[in-house]
């Protein structure tokens, strides 16, 4: 079965600690692997793409990096903006849903 | 702002009763999904079309929940006979048929008393 784990379910930071979220993910072959943040109350905002290990993507103070059984979601000097929800989704071999993970709490205190 | 659009935003209704969900999705986008999400969960996923055709559906669609997507456009989430389980956010997203970024739009926050 398609399963996406995160961890830590929460994580505070001062602003300007930097850190790192885990996303763990087994998948009957994988088309991609998502990155959103969400607010709370509104729908995930998409961040990032992997299709393959060893890609990155940045963003501002994210980078986000993939390999073959994790991602991670880099945060470089965090602010209190960044402050959020963040999601990671799987895109499995077959069919075109998304399998998501529960997510990570991100607080950032000035 | 032509991103994905969801109406109403927030829905309060009885149990027992009908409710129907709107989604307008990006307009050059092919591919409607509808997700549910729950309070400290992800996005489940529901149902998916492909213009106007239903293509895959989740085992937790059961047969009081029903979706259109008449014409390709636009597409609606009928849930029938509202039980208190089926208090969430329904999400509505969109991709391009070669593309697979989803766009999601504001949700719909349903709460059944």
């Amino acid at each position: 079965e398609d399963q996406v784990t995160q961890s830590p379910e929460a994580l505070r930071l001062q602003e300007g600690e930097s850190s790192s979220l885990n996303c763990s993910y087994t998948v009957s072959g994988l088309r991609g692997l998502f990155w959103y943040r969400q607010d709370p109350g509104k729908g995930p905002e998409f961040l990032f793409t992997l299709y393959s290990a060893g890609e990155e993507k940045e963003k501002e103070r994210l980078k986000a990096t993939l390999t073959k059984k994790e991602s991670f979601l880099h945060i470089t000097a965090p602010k209190p903006e960044d402050s959020a929800t963040y999601l990671c989704a799987v895109r499995p071999e077959y069919g075109n849903k998304l399998v998501f993970g529960a997510g990570t709490i991100l607080r950032v205190k000035s | 702002d032509t991103g994905v659009s969801q109406d109403p935003r927030h829905k309060i209704t009885k149990r027992g009763q009908n409710v129907t969900f709107r989604c307008d999705p990006i307009s050059e986008h092919n591919r409607l999904y509808w997700y549910r999400q729950t309070l400290g969960q992800g996005p489940e996923f529901l149902t998916y079309f492909q213009n106007e055709a239903q293509l895959e559906k989740s085992r937790l669609l059961s047969d009081r929940f029903s979706a259109e997507r008449p014409k390709g456009s636009f597409s609606t989430l009928e849930i029938q006979r509202t039980e208190q389980g089926d208090s969430a956010m329904y999400l509505c997203a969109s991709s391009l048929s070669l593309g697979t970024e989803q766009y999601f739009g504001p949700g719909t926050r349903l709460t059944v008393t």
